[in-house]
């Protein structure tokens, strides 16, 4: 079975610092991957997604992740986060054909000033 | 504007009680989804759906049901079968659960119990 461990639970940073939030995944198939957003009380917001070709992905407001496929991860990179940014992050994973998504627990962003 | 409505955005169940979410898309998607929030565990998957008409059970179904009478619809009934009920519930729906599905989510209903 699939599972996906966002090993921390939440990530303090200053305003401008770089900043790493860790995903790692099991999956004995090729899968797609995916970082969602969430700010508070609200729904999910898709960031970014890895389905195939080109192992770095970037989206629209400067994160990027890579997909590493021997050290079975996806971390989401910034290199300079803004106040703006302080919301929950999640990884998902899904194996290919497999139409479900696996999340997990989530990692708390918080940026300060 | 295209999306998912939530409502309501808060519920309170009294013991014993059925309440009914509603989950409503524009997005003529075909798969829709359910997902239970606690804090510190993540999304579950409550039951999903591929097509009107049909559903299955996800990882934590107890306590609830759905049904899928529209493409558009897809309410979510927390029973009094389920007995912690407080939390906080995300309805997703996907274009084709086929192709490479990616879930747009609603902006939740917050259920607690009197």
């Amino acid at each position: 079975a699939q599972s996906v461990t966002q090993l921390d639970s939440q990530v303090p940073v200053f305003e401008e610092a770089p900043v790493e939030l860790r995903c790692n995944y099991s999956s004995s198939v090729s899968v797609y991957l995916f970082w969602y957003v969430q700010y508070p009380n609200q729904g999910l917001q898709l960031l970014l997604k890895y389905l195939s070709g080109s192992t770095l992905v970037e989206s629209i407001n400067g994160f990027e992740a890579e997909f590493n496929k021997s050290q079975t991860s996806f971390h989401l990179r910034k290199p300079s986060v803004h106040i703006s940014d302080t919301a929950e992050y999640f990884c998902a994973v899904e194996n290919t054909g497999f139409q479900k998504l696996v999340f997990g627990t989530g990692t708390r962003l918080l940026v300060s000033p | 504007d295209g999306g998912i409505t939530q409502s309501p955005k808060y519920l309170f169940r009294k013991e014993g009680q059925n309440v009914t979410l509603s989950c409503e898309q524009n997005l003529n998607h075909d798969a829709m989804y359910w997902y239970r929030q606690d804090p510190g565990q993540g999304l579950r998957l409550i039951y999903y759906s591929q097509i009107v008409n049909d559903f299955q059970k996800g990882d934590i179904a107890e306590g609830y049901s759905v049904s899928r009478e529209k493409k558009e619809s897809f309410p979510l009934t927390v029973t009094s079968a389920q007995k912690n009920p407080t939390a906080f519930y995300l309805c997703a729906s996907s274009m084709d659960p086929l192709a490479k599905n990616i879930q747009y989510f609603g902006a939740g209903t917050r259920l607690s119990v009197l």
